[in-house]
Protein backbone atom coordinates (compact mmCIF):
# COMPACT_ATOMS: atom_id res chain seq x y z
CA UNK A 1 0.00 0.00 0.00
CA UNK A 2 0.80 3.32 -0.39
CA UNK A 3 3.19 5.31 2.79
CA UNK A 4 3.22 9.01 2.93
CA UNK A 5 6.60 10.26 5.20
CA UNK A 6 6.33 14.10 6.05
CA UNK A 7 8.71 16.26 7.12
CA UNK A 8 9.43 18.06 9.42
CA UNK A 9 7.22 17.40 12.91
CA UNK A 10 7.37 20.72 13.95
CA UNK A 11 8.43 23.88 12.24
CA UNK A 12 8.70 27.21 13.96
CA UNK A 13 8.82 30.43 11.87
CA UNK A 14 9.22 34.25 12.80
CA UNK A 15 6.36 35.84 11.08
CA UNK A 16 6.84 37.08 7.52
CA UNK A 17 9.48 34.23 6.93
CA UNK A 18 8.77 31.32 4.59
CA UNK A 19 7.58 27.64 5.97
CA UNK A 20 8.04 25.32 3.86
CA UNK A 21 6.91 21.22 4.75
CA UNK A 22 7.70 18.19 2.83
CA UNK A 23 5.74 14.64 1.78
CA UNK A 24 7.01 11.89 0.12
CA UNK A 25 4.87 8.91 -1.24
CA UNK A 26 5.57 5.45 -2.35
CA UNK A 27 2.80 4.62 -5.29
CA UNK A 28 3.86 5.87 -8.51
CA UNK A 29 -0.08 5.32 -9.22
CA UNK A 30 -0.78 7.91 -6.48
CA UNK A 31 -2.40 10.80 -8.66
CA UNK A 32 -4.35 12.93 -6.41
CA UNK A 33 -2.39 15.05 -3.22
CA UNK A 34 -4.50 17.35 -1.02
CA UNK A 35 -3.29 19.26 2.36
CA UNK A 36 -5.38 20.15 4.70
CA UNK A 37 -4.86 22.59 7.58
CA UNK A 38 -6.04 21.88 11.45
CA UNK A 39 -5.99 24.87 13.93
CA UNK A 40 -6.21 23.94 17.35
CA UNK A 41 -9.55 22.40 18.46
CA UNK A 42 -10.56 22.24 14.78
CA UNK A 43 -11.09 20.12 12.01
CA UNK A 44 -8.92 19.47 8.93
CA UNK A 45 -9.74 21.96 6.40
CA UNK A 46 -8.64 21.63 2.99
CA UNK A 47 -6.50 24.33 1.58
CA UNK A 48 -4.66 23.48 -2.00
CA UNK A 49 -4.47 20.10 -3.85
CA UNK A 50 -2.39 19.51 -6.95
CA UNK A 51 -2.63 16.17 -9.54
CA UNK A 52 -0.05 14.63 -11.29
CA UNK A 53 -0.66 16.46 -14.58
CA UNK A 54 0.37 19.36 -12.78
CA UNK A 55 3.51 20.35 -11.29
CA UNK A 56 2.48 23.41 -9.27
CA UNK A 57 0.37 25.59 -8.28
CA UNK A 58 -0.71 28.58 -6.35
CA UNK A 59 -3.40 30.29 -3.91
CA UNK A 60 -2.22 33.59 -2.79
CA UNK A 61 0.52 33.04 0.28
CA UNK A 62 0.29 28.64 -0.65
CA UNK A 63 1.64 26.93 -3.54
CA UNK A 64 2.43 22.84 -3.81
CA UNK A 65 4.62 21.63 -5.99
CA UNK A 66 4.83 18.19 -7.09
CA UNK A 67 7.98 15.90 -8.88
CA UNK A 68 6.68 12.51 -9.36
CA UNK A 69 9.88 11.14 -11.02
CA UNK A 70 11.16 11.79 -6.85
CA UNK A 71 7.39 10.97 -5.54
CA UNK A 72 7.40 14.06 -3.67
CA UNK A 73 5.29 17.17 -2.81
CA UNK A 74 5.94 20.07 -0.78
CA UNK A 75 3.49 23.07 0.46
CA UNK A 76 4.75 26.35 0.75
CA UNK A 77 3.63 29.22 3.01
CA UNK A 78 5.47 32.42 1.83
CA UNK A 79 5.20 36.04 4.36
CA UNK A 80 3.50 33.80 7.06
CA UNK A 81 1.39 35.07 9.56
CA UNK A 82 0.02 34.04 13.04
CA UNK A 83 -3.27 32.99 12.07
CA UNK A 84 -0.93 30.45 9.74
CA UNK A 85 0.18 28.64 12.78
CA UNK A 86 -1.68 25.10 12.53
CA UNK A 87 -0.79 21.46 11.76
CA UNK A 88 -0.78 20.37 8.42
CA UNK A 89 -1.25 17.40 6.99
CA UNK A 90 -0.60 15.79 3.03
CA UNK A 91 -2.00 13.06 1.77
CA UNK A 92 -1.63 11.37 -1.81
CA UNK A 93 -4.56 8.97 -3.22
CA UNK A 94 -5.14 7.66 -6.37
CA UNK A 95 -8.38 9.46 -7.45
CA UNK A 96 -10.09 5.94 -8.69
CA UNK A 97 -11.75 2.80 -7.06
CA UNK A 98 -12.71 3.38 -3.45
CA UNK A 99 -9.92 6.26 -3.07
CA UNK A 100 -9.00 6.15 0.22
CA UNK A 101 -5.99 8.43 1.04
CA UNK A 102 -3.09 7.82 2.83
CA UNK A 103 -2.02 11.03 5.52
CA UNK A 104 1.03 12.12 6.64
CA UNK A 105 1.81 12.32 10.17
CA UNK A 106 1.18 16.45 9.98
CA UNK A 107 3.19 19.28 10.59
CA UNK A 108 2.95 21.44 13.43
CA UNK A 109 3.70 24.96 12.65
CA UNK A 110 3.90 27.64 15.01
CA UNK A 111 4.31 31.34 13.60
CA UNK A 112 5.66 33.72 16.33
CA UNK A 113 4.74 37.54 16.19
CA UNK B 1 -25.32 24.82 3.61
CA UNK B 2 -24.72 22.93 6.60
CA UNK B 3 -21.44 20.42 4.87
CA UNK B 4 -21.25 17.19 7.57
CA UNK B 5 -22.52 17.54 10.89
CA UNK B 6 -21.32 15.26 13.89
CA UNK B 7 -22.55 14.36 17.04
CA UNK B 8 -22.39 14.35 19.70
CA UNK B 9 -19.07 16.88 20.12
CA UNK B 10 -18.23 15.44 23.49
CA UNK B 11 -18.71 12.31 25.21
CA UNK B 12 -17.46 10.59 28.55
CA UNK B 13 -17.98 6.98 28.37
CA UNK B 14 -17.75 4.34 31.18
CA UNK B 15 -15.79 1.09 30.10
CA UNK B 16 -18.11 -1.45 28.70
CA UNK B 17 -20.93 1.53 27.80
CA UNK B 18 -21.97 1.64 24.04
CA UNK B 19 -22.42 4.53 21.90
CA UNK B 20 -23.49 5.42 18.37
CA UNK B 21 -21.62 8.78 16.96
CA UNK B 22 -23.95 10.17 14.43
CA UNK B 23 -23.06 11.80 11.01
CA UNK B 24 -25.05 13.55 8.46
CA UNK B 25 -23.63 15.10 5.35
CA UNK B 26 -26.02 17.72 2.67
CA UNK B 27 -23.49 17.58 -0.25
CA UNK B 28 -25.09 14.55 -2.04
CA UNK B 29 -21.36 13.26 -1.52
CA UNK B 30 -21.14 9.56 -2.21
CA UNK B 31 -18.47 8.15 -0.14
CA UNK B 32 -18.08 9.08 4.10
CA UNK B 33 -15.02 8.12 6.10
CA UNK B 34 -14.54 7.25 9.67
CA UNK B 35 -11.29 8.69 11.50
CA UNK B 36 -9.95 8.62 14.87
CA UNK B 37 -6.88 11.06 15.78
CA UNK B 38 -4.46 10.76 18.37
CA UNK B 39 -1.27 12.93 19.06
CA UNK B 40 1.36 11.89 16.75
CA UNK B 41 -0.77 9.41 15.03
CA UNK B 42 -2.23 11.75 12.61
CA UNK B 43 -5.34 10.48 11.09
CA UNK B 44 -6.51 6.83 10.88
CA UNK B 45 -9.30 5.27 9.04
CA UNK B 46 -11.59 3.41 10.98
CA UNK B 47 -14.76 2.69 8.52
CA UNK B 48 -15.28 3.83 5.23
CA UNK B 49 -18.17 4.06 2.95
CA UNK B 50 -17.61 4.35 -0.83
CA UNK B 51 -21.23 4.30 -1.74
CA UNK B 52 -24.62 4.08 -0.17
CA UNK B 53 -24.98 0.04 0.81
CA UNK B 54 -21.30 -0.91 1.25
CA UNK B 55 -18.95 -0.29 4.21
CA UNK B 56 -15.28 -1.91 4.32
CA UNK B 57 -12.59 -1.64 7.38
CA UNK B 58 -10.24 0.83 7.07
CA UNK B 59 -6.98 0.34 9.41
CA UNK B 60 -8.22 0.26 12.92
CA UNK B 61 -11.38 -1.26 12.80
CA UNK B 62 -11.52 -3.42 15.35
CA UNK B 63 -13.56 -2.44 18.47
CA UNK B 64 -16.00 -0.84 15.75
CA UNK B 65 -19.26 -0.89 13.73
CA UNK B 66 -20.53 1.02 10.91
CA UNK B 67 -24.12 1.77 9.20
CA UNK B 68 -24.90 3.70 5.87
CA UNK B 69 -28.05 4.20 6.58
CA UNK B 70 -28.70 6.26 3.42
CA UNK B 71 -26.45 8.45 1.29
CA UNK B 72 -26.63 11.42 3.72
CA UNK B 73 -26.13 9.34 6.83
CA UNK B 74 -23.16 7.27 8.56
CA UNK B 75 -22.87 6.04 11.57
CA UNK B 76 -20.09 4.63 14.18
CA UNK B 77 -21.05 2.35 17.11
CA UNK B 78 -19.32 1.09 19.98
CA UNK B 79 -20.12 -1.80 21.50
CA UNK B 80 -18.10 -1.84 24.42
CA UNK B 81 -15.89 1.05 25.37
CA UNK B 82 -12.38 0.40 26.26
CA UNK B 83 -9.68 3.57 27.40
CA UNK B 84 -7.88 2.43 24.55
CA UNK B 85 -11.21 4.28 22.18
CA UNK B 86 -10.41 7.49 23.65
CA UNK B 87 -9.89 9.90 20.92
CA UNK B 88 -10.87 12.72 18.58
CA UNK B 89 -13.71 11.02 16.25
CA UNK B 90 -13.86 12.50 12.74
CA UNK B 91 -16.37 12.15 9.94
CA UNK B 92 -15.81 12.99 6.42
CA UNK B 93 -17.25 12.94 3.15
CA UNK B 94 -15.75 13.34 -0.54
CA UNK B 95 -17.33 12.61 -4.21
CA UNK B 96 -15.90 11.53 -7.22
CA UNK B 97 -15.95 14.52 -9.05
CA UNK B 98 -13.84 16.40 -6.45
CA UNK B 99 -11.93 14.10 -4.27
CA UNK B 100 -11.11 16.30 -1.16
CA UNK B 101 -12.45 15.92 1.73
CA UNK B 102 -14.80 17.55 4.16
CA UNK B 103 -14.79 16.80 7.35
CA UNK B 104 -17.35 17.21 10.53
CA UNK B 105 -16.36 19.03 13.47
CA UNK B 106 -15.39 15.97 15.48
CA UNK B 107 -16.58 14.10 18.77
CA UNK B 108 -14.12 14.06 21.36
CA UNK B 109 -14.84 10.56 23.44
CA UNK B 110 -13.15 10.03 26.81
CA UNK B 111 -13.69 6.25 27.98
CA UNK B 112 -12.88 6.12 31.91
Amino acid sequence: GENVEQHPSTLSVQEGDSAVIKCTYSDSASNYFPWYKQELGKRPQLIIDIRSNVGEKKDQRIAVTLNKTAKHFSLHITETQPEDSAVYFCAASKTGGSYIPTFGRGTSLIVHP
Amino acid sequence: NAGVTQTPKFQVLKTGQSMTLQCAQDMNHNSMYWYRQDPGMGLRLIYYSASEGTTDKGEVPNGYNVSRLNKREFSLRLESAAPSQTSVYFCASSDRTYYGYTFGSGTRLTVV
